[in-house]
């Protein structure tokens, strides 16, 4: 079965450089979750989309910006990186509904320096 | 706001030993309940949830849990644990509103490890 996709799936900055991460969902799914995940530390929801619209806000810093397209793909923009922004970004995706399960990706490891 | 405790950090287990990993959340209104796994290096994976009905549910790999109302608890069962369950183990929730894209909240997580 088809999952989300991440990419890329490594990611090296530089402090204060800008980073651009790409979610792309499971076919069908409309909704889309960005999750922060620190080493050694839980996943922290950051923000959802739900047919473009934004639905949900977590602790996403003002720095990241994030939009869903027509095709239900995501971009997570990060700017001013930050050495504490080093961790494993996770997409997620499920079908709309408050009963439907997300489903994550392999996520995408960023390390700045 | 809603939150999750995972009672245990680190649980040390030999294979066939059973396992039962403790999940307690707060929210006043009707949640849904998750665990995830995640085994080294990889990303999350379903092991189970519960939406409603029968409070016992079962997951994949063996995998069980049971949702207790009054006690605010989602506790995960494995009757005889593998050495291939070494993994770190999520309990998580999210608010039953009527509205898609509704966060999950995890617990801080709990490391399985399981000697052979």
């Amino acid at each position: 079965a088809a999952g989300v996709i991440q990419s890329p799936r490594h990611l090296i900055k530089e402090k204060r450089e800008t980073a651009t991460l790409k979610c792309y969902p499971i076919p069908r799914h409309d909704t889309v979750y960005w999750y922060q995940q620190g080493p050694g530390q839980d996943p922290q929801f950051l923000i959802s989309f739900y047919e473009k619209m934004q639905s949900d806000k977590g602790s996403i810093p003002d720095r990241f910006s994030a939009q869903q397209f027509s095709d239900y793909h995501s971009e997570l923009n990060m700017s001013s990186l930050e050495l504490g922004d080093s961790a494993l970004y996770f997409c997620a995706s499920s079908k709309q509904g408050y009963q439907e399960t997300q489903y994550f990706g392999p996520g995408t490891r960023l390390l700045v320096l | 706001a809603q939150s999750v405790s995972q009672h245990n950090h680190h649980v040390i287990l030999s294979e066939a030993a059973s396992l039962e990993l403790g999940c307690n959340y707060s929210y006043g209104g009707t949640v849904n309940l998750f665990w995830y796994v995640q085994y080294p290096g990889q990303h999350l994976q379903l092991l189970l949830k519960y939406f409603s009905g029968d409070p016992l549910v079962k997951g994949i790999k063996g995998f069980e849990a049971e949702f207790i109302k009054s006690k605010f608890s989602f506790n995960l069962r494995k009757p005889s644990v593998q050495w291939s369950d070494t993994a770190e183990y999520f309990c998580a929730v999210n608010a039953r509103y009527n509205q898609a894209g509704t966060a999950l909240i995890f617990g801080k997580g709990t490391t399985l490890s399981v000697s052979s």
